[in-house]
């Protein structure tokens, strides 16, 4: 299995709603990414796990917040967020601690925040 | 930080024909540049990747090569195929202060492939 899923695909969320994205590799990896795209844009890094310690925040809101129950999974907590929110949420997982090397990415979840 | 620059933005090519994509970096310090290729509705899929200390590597239509002195790198695809269209991004890793490295991605290009 060398996927990376992410559920769900598509999210549509008022400002006041809290919701959760999800993400599963069985592929051992021990580092793993959350990432955000805007359309037409390339990906930007949100957060790392490393062998499921938090090792990169690079400066995200607090209305983001991750979680990492086990080495499969990664979740992204989203409360109160803001239209300009709205992007492709992706998660990735490599092989090697936080290296960012050889990312394997999944499908993404579509948020819109109306 | 690290700046990557990414040309052309759009490339248009017939199927067969040889595809050409480059970048520029600003830090010396990189020493690893993957290639992503994202197709519609999906995430991006590592296609090649080289470290600094190589100049070239190649993987059956695709090859990538690097050129430390003038910071740039270039992927090269023959023989495009209609499914090669995509969008693609470079990216360069910084060494960092640790073992992470921050990874700077281009801009992307828009690759479309006539048949």
């Amino acid at each position: 299995d060398t996927e990376v899923t992410q559920t769900p695909k598509h999210l549509v969320m008022g400002m006041t709603n809290k919701k959760s994205l999800k993400c599963e590799q069985h592929m051992g990896h021990r580092a793993m990414y959350w990432y955000k795209q805007k359309a037409k844009k390339p990906p930007e890094l949100m957060f790392v796990y490393s062998y499921e310690k938090l090792s990169i925040n690079e400066s995200v809101p607090s209305r983001f917040s991750p979680e990492c129950p086990n080495s499969s999974l990664l979740n992204l907590h989203l409360h109160a967020l803001q239209p300009e929110d709205s992007a492709l949420y992706l998660c990735a997982s490599s092989p090697q601690y936080a290296t960012n090397e050889k990312l394997f990415f999944g499908s993404g979840t579509q948020l819109s925040v109306l | 930080g690290e700046n990557v620059e990414q040309h052309p933005s759009t490339l248009s090519v017939q199927e067969g024909d040889s595809a050409v994509i480059k970048c520029t970096y600003s830090d010396s310090a990189s020493n690893y540049f993957p290639w992503y290729k994202q197709e519609l509705g999906k995430g991006p899929q590592l296609i090649i990747d080289i470290r600094s200390n190589v100049g070239e590597k190649k993987d059956q239509r695709i090859a990538v090569t690097l050129n430390k002195t003038a910071k740039h790198f270039s992927l090269h695809i023959t023989e495009t195929q209609p499914e090669d269209s995509a969008v693609y991004f470079c990216a360069a890793r910084n060494a960092g202060g640790t073992s992470y490295g921050k990874l700077t991605f281009g801009q992307g290009t828009i690759l479309t492939v006539h048949p």
